[in-house]
């Protein structure tokens, strides 16, 4: 059975750095062909696709928020951590973290529950 | 930045209806299309994926077609379970999500 989880701080304060664990089980990182990525939902809002890491530790971010995101993995952990600096309150949202597989077609196959994150002072 | 573009943003409709739901993509993105279905305080679940794969385990009144640039995401027979928010989402490397429509009861 394959499932992902998210862990961190519910609550974090405006400009502090945030940062999310997902660990995962029932697949290899190490894979080709697999990957990992975090998508965010604000409240009421869209899903927002935000950073992706590959088996070969090949790393893609969203453009719009490139500068504050850093995505690393620990293969012998099963674990990716995402960081994101210089939070604001239009952060808060529901964070995922999912895989992604090229079997098929880099969909991301299976989500995690989902963490709730809230910036405020 | 490929730019997603759902529409409509919601419908209304009865069980039985036959509802559909399209997917623009602001350049080519060949059939790198999937769709998703999120229930209220739920992740998404994967329905379609290739633009016209149905996942295993969906089932078969969801169907997906489209190439390039124009998507649809068909549900040829409503029923309960279904009414949710569904999302469209380009499957490149770096990836993107349409703005989402949500099905609600009429």
């Amino acid at each position: 059975q394959i499932t992902l989880k998210e862990s961190g701080p519910t609550l974090v304060k405006p400009t502090q750095t945030l940062t999310l664990t997902c660990t995962f089980s029932g697949f290899s990182l190490s894979r080709s062909g697999v990957g990992v990525g975090w998508i965010r939902q604000p409240p009421g809002k869209a899903l927002e696709w935000l950073a992706l890491i590959y088996w070969n530790d090949d790393k893609r971010y969203s453009s719009f928020l490139k500068s504050r995101l850093t995505i690393t993995k620990d293969t012998s952990k099963n674990q990716v951590v995402l960081t994101m600096t210089n939070m604001d309150p239009v952060d808060t949202a529901t964070y995922y973290c999912a895989r992604q597989y090229s079997n098929i077609w880099d969909t991301f196959d299976i989500w995690g529950q989902g963490t709730m994150v809230t910036v405020s002072s | 930045d490929i730019q997603m573009t759902q529409s409509p943003s919601s419908v209304s409709a009865s069980v039985g209806d036959r509802v559909t739901i399209t997917c623009r993509a602001s350049q080519g993105i060949s059939n790198w299309l999937a769709w998703y279905q999120q229930k209220p305080g739920k992740a998404p679940k994967v329905l379609i994926y290739a633009a016209s794969s149905l996942q295993s385990g969906v089932p078969s009144r969801f169907s997906g077609s489209g190439s390039g640039t124009d998507f649809t995401l068909t549900i040829s027979s409503l029923q309960p379970e279904d009414f949710a928010t569904y999302y469209c989402q380009q499957a490149t490397h770096f990836p993107s999500f349409g703005g989402g429509t949500k099905v609600e009861i009429k």
